[in-house]
């Protein structure tokens, strides 16, 4: 059984960085893509970055291009998402997802708050 | 940026009925066109890739169709624990993007 654990959420300033951690386990971690995916209060799903399955390729949502960094360590099956430079409107639960295929989105943890406010 | 439009926002129906949900793309999407279902509180899951395919453990009374730019989710038959937000998702095309949603709720 695949399991996704994120963590790293809190309250953070404006202008303020975080770094979320996803720790995998049940799963072969350097053969799928990974993504994390917010959801603001209330609101939508969003797709933030992926990141492919041996890290060569990374991908952003223009709203965090620059500001935020996606990676992964194979020996700690993690994925990490370095976030710079933080908004209000980057208040949301964050979500690590794992592929089965593509860049779908098949396994899901239960998601880390981040509030950005003063 | 490819838009995803789902419709209608809202569906109220009754245990038992067929729910059908829809979502539209702006370009192209092929068949890679997945649907999830979010509870309240919960993290979301996978129903449907590819169109048409159910994930694993998904019962057989959802099912997906389509190809291109409109695509469907039928639920034939709903169950009680179907009552939750039903979201599509494409990735043909960078930006990943998600529609905004359907709720489907008990009338």
């Amino acid at each position: 059984e695949v399991q996704l654990e994120e963590s790293g959420g809190t309250l953070v300033q404006p202008g303020g960085s975080l770094r979320l951690s996803c720790v995998t386990s049940g799963i072969s971690f350097s053969r799928f893509a990974m993504s994390w995916v917010r959801q603001a209060p209330g609101k939508g799903l969003e797709w933030v970055s992926s990141i492919s399955g041996g890290a060569d390729n990374t991908y952003y949502t223009d709203s965090v291009r620059g500001r935020f960094s996606i990676s992964r360590d194979h020996s700690k099956n993690t994925l990490y998402l370095q976030m710079d430079s933080l908004g209000a409107s980057d208040t949301a639960i964050y979500y690590c997802t794992m592929s089965s295929a593509g860049y779908n989105c098949a396994d899901w943890g239960r998601g880390t708050l981040v509030t950005v406010a003063s | 940026e490819t838009v995803l439009t789902q419709s209608p926002a809202t569906l109220s129906l009754s245990p038992g009925e067929r729910a059908t949900l829809s979502c539209r793309a702006s370009q192209s999407v092929s068949s890679y066109l997945a649907w999830y279902q979010q509870k309240p509180g919960q993290a979301p899951r996978l129903l449907i890739d590819v169109a048409s395919d159910r994930a694993t453990g998904i019962p057989a009374r959802f099912s997906g169709s389509g190809s291109g730019t409109d695509f469907t989710l039928t639920i034939s038959s709903l169950e009680p624990e179907d009552f939750a937000i039903y979201y599509c998702q494409q990735r043909a095309n960078w930006p990943l993007t998600f529609g905004g949603g359907t709720k489907v709720e008990i009338k």
